[in-house]
């Protein structure tokens, strides 16, 4: 039993580069949500979704991309890297909905240069 | 306004000592869920407790417990007898149940330094 997987590990992207951070999960939750770390300001969503085909944006969604063509999948697409998205992300999925709590992924540290 | 506060930006303890945690949160909704999460140095996230807002109890597992404060709005952790793997950022995190369900919010995070 996998849980979160994501893909790749680390990733130096040049400004203005595109790229797509894969997460898969095997535990058939609906819910699912992308967020990222910065220092000192913990975590903050960018997108989520509540089932195949359906997203919506969080707190941060600006210059990211997601949608879910299946409940496995859910990756999150970088259309043109700036520097301020310098940042870990870290990939989500929950079983009943936020208030059930979330399992994480092991993260994607990205630098853009 | 942030909804989930940690004021203590890193804590330094010594081995066996014991530390405590601040979490503060903000909402309108009654029915609420409050987490705790650690973060190793290696960098995953685990999750370490859920408590509804009906459940004022506290709880204790091992060396940690939990104490929840609806009239404080304060969902405060505790390490007792502290150990050098305990160092780990740990963050404190809401889920509200009302206009924000798909929402969860974590608060900034506290470092834990242990040293032996």
């Amino acid at each position: 039993n996998a849980g979160v997987t994501q893909t790749p590990k680390f990733q130096v992207l040049k400004t203005g580069q595109s790229m797509t951070l894969q997460c898969a999960q095997d535990m058939n939750h609906e819910y699912m949500s992308w967020y990222r770390q910065d220092p000192g300001m913990g975590l903050r969503l960018i997108h989520y979704s509540v089932g195949a085909g359906i997203t919506d944006q969080g707190e941060v969604p600006n210059g990211y991309n997601v949608s879910r063509s299946t409940t496995e999948d859910f990756p999150l697409r970088l259309l043109s890297a700036a520097p301020s998205q310098t940042s870990v992300y870290f990939c989500a999925s929950s079983y009943g909905g936020p208030t059930y709590g979330y399992t994480f992924g092991s993260g994607t540290r990205l630098t853009v240069v | 306004a942030q909804k989930v506060t940690q004021a203590q930006t890193e804590i330094s303890v010594v081995e066996k000592e014991d530390v405590t945690l601040d979490c503060v949160y903000e909402t309108r909704d009654t029915t609420y869920y409050l987490f705790w999460y650690k973060q190793p140095p290696s960098g995953e996230l685990v999750f370490l407790i859920r408590r509804n807002s009906f459940d004022e109890q506290n709880e204790i597992s091992g060396r940690y417990s939990w104490n929840f404060q609806k009239s404080t709005s304060s969902f405060n952790f505790t390490i007792t007898a502290s150990q050098v793997v305990d160092s780990a950022v740990y963050f404190c995190a809401l889920s509200e149940v009302g206009y924000n369900f798909n929402k969860f919010y974590f608060g900034s995070g506290t470092k834990l330094n242990v040293k032996p």
